[in-house]
């Protein structure tokens, strides 16, 4: 298995453009998570899926920021309009079930100037 | 509420001793518990959990690490530290079969090993 894809590796944009950041969960995982690093703040939970419901966004910062899953093999993180103090790392990753360790892509570089 | 605390920023190590990176937790109900390890650059990856039976855990890598109920905490340990294990360390908690069994980490332990 390829592991969580996470595209794009790197994005540059400018503030009050629209980010979308894109996941591809492990095949046969049904838990998918977006975090931030940053550090300031550490790792943050952004939100939580289970079975492509969102089942905790409590940690989505604002109303700028959008997270869908559309089916199980996809999900997006959109921000809408970016800000800088967006820039950080956006992590994605997926388990199985509710009870086991998940895995981790490789993260987005999020840099809003 | 889940939390998860990582006392210690930073713990350094002369190559060949052995370390401890500790971690506390505070969740109702019973957690699975996690370590993972994060080189520059990388995404986290997983190193061992604690789900139930024996207290202490091996993982990948020649880690370990030891589950107490009493004093809810998880420490990773190593028996010899190795100059390539310097890199940043995480430890989490996740409540199993709940409807929300989101994962929570703690904030991070930069471990350096000099030779």
């Amino acid at each position: 298995d390829a592991g969580v894809i996470q595209s794009p590796r790197h994005e540059v944009t400018e503030m009050g453009q629209e980010v979308t950041l894109r996941c591809k969960p492990i095949s046969g995982h049904n838990s998918l998570f977006w975090y931030r690093q940053t550090m300031m703040r550490g790792l943050e939970l952004l939100i939580y899926f289970n079975n492509n419901v969102p089942i905790d966004d409590s940690g989505m910062p604002e109303d700028r920021f959008s997270a869908k899953m559309p089916n199980a093999s996809f999900s997006t993180l959109k921000i809408q309009p970016s800000e800088p103090r967006d820039s950080a790392v956006y992590f994605c990753a997926s388990s199985v079930g509710t009870a086991t360790e998940a895995f981790f892509g490789q993260g987005t570089r999020l840099t809003v100037v | 509420a889940q939390s998860v605390a990582q006392p210690e920023d930073q713990v350094n190590v002369a190559e060949g001793n052995p370390l401890t990176v500790k971690c506390t937790y505070s969740v109702s109900g019973n957690p699975y518990l996690f370590w993972y390890v994060q080189y520059p650059n990388r995404g986290l990856q997983f190193l061992l959990k604690y789900i139930t039976g024996d207290n202490l855990v091996k993982g990948s890598y020649g880690f370990e690490a030891e589950f107490n109920k009493s004093q809810t905490s998880f420490h990773l340990k190593k028996p010899s530290a190795l100059v390539s294990d310097s890199a940043l360390y995480f430890c989490a908690v996740r409540v199993p079969y709940s409807s929300a069994s989101k994962i929570i980490f703690g904030s991070g332990t930069r471990l350096s090993i000099r030779p």
